[in-house]
């Protein structure tokens, strides 16, 4: 799998976007990044996948570069809800990674009110 | 439609003791994994299955056995429990058409 480096922490101010950013600049061809979070001491949650496409779902914004050496994360408009640790993860496609999931230390997104 | 259903959510055990920390899901997802948090830290992968029989190891899968009998069912089991695999163990389900896993909401062990 294909290394991430994420920031160790980030605010960002209640009511405004909060955009994540993640270096992924060894990544494969068929290998899809993968957005999680996990709000403190709960089960990690899917936010977002994409290839190479911007990608948009209810939660969140996707856009990956077109060298698709990196991508960021964005909450469009963020609420204190969404403070947890967000986990940027690149796998080949199929079931986002069969043989399970290789976590980083992740970004502590911390929205401020 | 319950999701990922883990039992039980907290358990203490002592040093040798065996146990099983059940996981089930009605997803009828064929990919399942379990993982431990330590404090502070990200998840690690304990065993993985890719379906029904399947089974393999992860990056810590010592102490820590597993069976996939059904789709539904991954259970983790601890041989002789020990004081270092006190975690948060975390399992988790995946169909293979990608979208993502879905996790559970985790059992908290503590070995004493």
């Amino acid at each position: 799998d294909a290394k991430t480096t994420q920031p160790t922490s980030m605010d960002c101010a209640e009511g405004r976007a909060a955009n994540l950013p993640c270096n992924h600049s060894t990544i494969s061809g068929n290998e899809y990044v993968y957005w999680y979070r996990q709000i403190h001491s709960q089960g990690p949650q899917y936010i977002i996948h994409g290839l190479k496409n911007n990608e948009t779902n209810e939660m969140a914004s996707l856009i990956i570069t077109e060298d698709r050496k990196s991508s960021t994360l964005i909450l469009p408009h963020a609420t204190l809800r969404d403070t947890a640790v967000y986990y940027c993860i690149v796998r080949v496609a199929s079931g986002g990674g069969a043989d399970g999931l290789t976590f980083g230390k992740g970004t502590h997104l911390i929205i401020q009110p | 439609n319950a999701g990922v259903t883990q039992t039980p959510k907290f358990q203490v055990l002592k040093t040798g003791q065996s146990m099983t920390l059940q996981c089930a899901q009605d997803m009828n997802h064929e990919y399942m994994s379990w993982y431990r948090q330590d404090p502070g830290m990200g998840l690690r992968l304990i065993h993985y299955s890719v379906g029904a029989g399947i089974t393999d190891q992860g990056e810590v899968p010592n102490g820590y056995n597993v069976s996939r009998s059904t789709t539904e069912d991954f259970p983790l089991r601890l041989l002789s429990a020990a004081p270092s695999q006190t975690s948060v163990y975390f399992c988790a389900s995946s169909w293979w058409t990608g979208g993502g896993y879905t996790f559970g909401s985790g059992t908290r062990l503590t070995v004493v």
